[in-house]
């Protein structure tokens, strides 16, 4: 068990829709860092936050937005949603707000299904 | 072309064998390195990292970096049936550049058979 917790595990739904998933961080981590997985993608980072502000970007849609607030939790809200919105999306954690060795630990993960 | 290349396998074993996992990048900047593994239905956890060129030791398992050639490996020593997982490259450039942002592999499939 990493620390690091996502709800919920599994979400069906359907093309137009929205959804938000949700993460907390580890006890004590500031940085939030959203990643989809598909089976064609691989893991393709989509944005990190740190102590509540956006610190990068990376291959998130415009529908995709996301947040992090005081409590340190964050939220991923996915908007009119596609079929090729289905994949898995982790939530990862880290202390550090930056440079390049600071171990994420990522959560479960939500497998999001859009029919 | 993508930052970081890895071979998704699938990839097959007998228990007791070395096995060999390799990624290629093209970005000179990255200087740290990872693997990490994921079980199926699990989320991903750091194996090893290394920083720069040189390998690292940590039980049956080694990583290696040859940045001259942009290419790092993992090898796995007396491959066990619970090292069947997926395991995914990452690396990131210097410490403040990159904010923190890891750029993953594709990951390769492997499976231990007994």
């Amino acid at each position: 068990d990493s620390g690091v917790t996502q709800t919920p595990k599994h979400l069906i739904t359907a093309t137009g829709q929205r959804v938000t998933l949700r993460c907390s961080p580890r006890s004590g981590d500031l940085s939030v860092y959203w990643y989809q997985q598909s089976l064609d993608q691989g893991l393709q980072f989509l944005i990190q936050y740190y102590n509540g502000e956006e610190r990068a970007k990376g291959n998130i849609l415009e529908r995709f937005s996301a947040q992090q607030f005081p409590d340190l939790h964050s939220e991923l809200n996915l908007s009119s949603l596609e079929l090729g919105d289905s994949a898995l999306y982790f939530c990862a954690s880290s202390v550090e707000g930056g440079g390049a060795v600071n171990e994420q630990f990522f959560g479960p993960g939500t497998r999001l299904t859009v029919l | 072309q993508k930052e970081v290349e890895q071979d998704p396998g699938p990839l097959s074993v007998p228990e007791g064998a070395i096995v060999s996992l390799n990624c290629t990048y093209s970005n000179s900047a990255f200087q740290y390195f990872m693997w990490y593994r994921q079980y199926s239905r699990k989320g991903p956890e750091l194996l090893m990292y290394t920083y720069s060129s040189g390998n690292k030791e940590d039980g049956r398992f080694t990583a290696q970096v040859d940045k001259s050639s942009k290419y790092i490996s993992l090898f796995i020593r007396d491959s066990q049936p619970s090292d069947s997982a997926t395991y995914l490259c990452a690396m990131s450039a210097r410490r403040g550049s990159t904010l923190g942002r890891l750029y993953f592999g594709r990951g390769t499939q492997l499976t231990v058979w007994p």
